[in-house]
């Protein structure tokens, strides 16, 4: 089945733990993109990747960091996060950049 | 800085009904427009991409317009059911293939 997975998909930590949220699709797509959900915001990019080893800021970068060393996998990493991070996250894909994306199921982020 | 309005209050239609959502935006040149739809709990489904120099797009019950001079992206459901009640998301992209969102606009479609 052709699909966008992300793990964990909840996860409550507290501030400066590093935590790395996967993200993983079989169906392969060059576009890869990290979102962050928060109430009356929308869906904001984090990053983007728009091949293997090719990744640019979205709009809220800060506090995030990427890596796309394989087509399949764009992993996000929270270094040190803060409480300010708490938020869903979707990870989505699309066989070129600007065609349709596909979601993932969203990772629910709690810091403490 | 860029900006995408969609209303946030929720439109409450009854079904059989075109449900019309709009999308605004400003300070922005978008190559393209997205929208997607999505239910409570769940990632967005992607529904309709119309490209700047495209006007009307149509898929079954969906149509979607987009007029650049506006600065307006109008979403079209026609004989709306209650299964299409669900947050209406518009998404805007340019030639660097950044996406920027809109907050959505919740649908509710009475029986």
């Amino acid at each position: 089945e052709a699909q966008v997975t992300q793990n964990p998909r909840y996860l409550i930590t507290v501030t400066g733990k590093k935590l790395t949220v996967t993200c993983s699709q079989n169906m392969n797509h060059e576009y890869m993109s990290w979102y962050r959900q928060d109430p009356g915001l929308g869906l904001r990019q984090i990053y983007y990747s728009m091949n293997v080893e090719v990744t640019d800021k979205g709009d809220v970068p800060e506090g995030y960091k990427v890596s796309r060393k394989e087509k399949r996998n764009f992993p996000l990493i929270l270094e040190s996060p803060s409480p300010n991070q708490t938020s869903l996250y979707f990870c989505a894909s699309s066989f070129l950049a600007g065609e349709e994306q596909f979601f993932g199921p969203g990772t629910r982020l709690t810091v403490l | 800085s860029q900006k995408i309005e969609q209303n946030s209050e929720a439109l409450n239609i009854q079904e059989g009904k075109t449900a019309t959502l709009t999308c605004n935006y400003t300070n922005y040149s978008p190559a393209y427009l997205q929208w997607y739809r999505q239910d409570p709990g769940r990632g967005p489904v992607f529904l309709l991409l119309i490209r700047e120099n495209e006007k009307e797009k149509r898929k079954e019950r969906l149509k979607v317009t987009f007029d650049t001079t506006l600065k307006q992206s109008l979403f079209h459901i026609t004989a709306s059911q209650p299964a299409d009640s669900a947050t209406y998301l518009c998404a805007l992209g340019d030639s660097s293939y950044k996406l920027i969102f809109g907050s959505g606009t919740r649908l509710l479609v009475r029986p």
